[in-house]
């Protein structure tokens, strides 16, 4: 049961650098999302798909992108990365309003 | 915006204590969702409580929605060191999206 499957597990640019962080579900999920942690400051919504073929802005979209590939992969891409952007990401996947299946994060540091 | 407070940000109790995190808001929500997040894991679903007033038990762990649907608790009955960890609530908004809203989170440590 491989479930949310985010790559890489970690990462480190350099400022002005762009990147795509890749994410996959195969529960059969409609909705997928992208979050980022900081400390203190619990998860925040960057973007979401509620299905395929829609994607629309969370809380900070700024400084982000989003491509809905099909209904399993869903990618983030920083195009000019900023130090700004340093968290930790995480992808998840839900089914209507049955809960979250978050991936493991991608830790990202810009330096 | 839609804000959710959780209270207290952490919490050090010794086993067998028991203990309660509190999850606050102004606004409505048509559901209220608890996780716990290891270190270096992403956040793992506990319960999902969508009725006013709903209570669930989780062996421990009791969660419960208030009558209003803006805030929520859960109690966990003496603790083990198993149970240390972040414990975040979410609330999804009365629009048609799953969108979630997460609080900061409890940083929970029980010592042995």
């Amino acid at each position: 049961n491989a479930g949310v499957t985010q790559t890489p597990k970690f990462q480190v640019l350099k400022t002005g650098q762009s990147m795509t962080l890749q994410c996959a579900q195969d529960m059969n999920h409609n909705s997928m999302y992208w979050y980022r942690q900081d400390p203190g400051m619990g998860l925040r919504l960057i973007y979401y798909s509620a299905s395929e073929g829609t994607t629309d802005k969370g809380e900070v979209p700024n400084g982000y992108n989003v491509s809905r590939l099909n209904k399993r992969e869903f990618s983030l891409r920083l195009e000019s990365a900023a130090p700004s952007q340093t968290s930790v990401y995480f992808c998840a996947s839900s089914l209507a309003n049955y809960g979250y299946t978050f991936g493991s994060g991608t830790r990202l540091t810009v330096v | 915006t839609q804000l959710l407070e959780q209270s207290p940000q952490f919490l050090s109790i010794q086993e067998g204590e028991n203990l309660t995190v509190y999850c606050n808001s102004s606004s409505v929500f048509s559901s209220l969702q608890w996780y716990r997040q290891e270190p270096g894991e992403g956040p793992v679903l506990l319960v999902t409580v969508v009725t006013g007033g709903e209570v669930k038990k989780l062996k421990r762990l009791t969660f419960q929605f208030g009558d209003a649907r803006k805030d929520s608790s859960l109690h966990i009955t003496a603790a083990q060191t198993g149970d240390t960890g972040l414990y975040l609530c979410a609330g999804a908004g009365m629009d048609s999206s799953y969108k979630l809203i997460f609080g900061s989170g409890t940083r929970l440590l029980v010592r042995p």
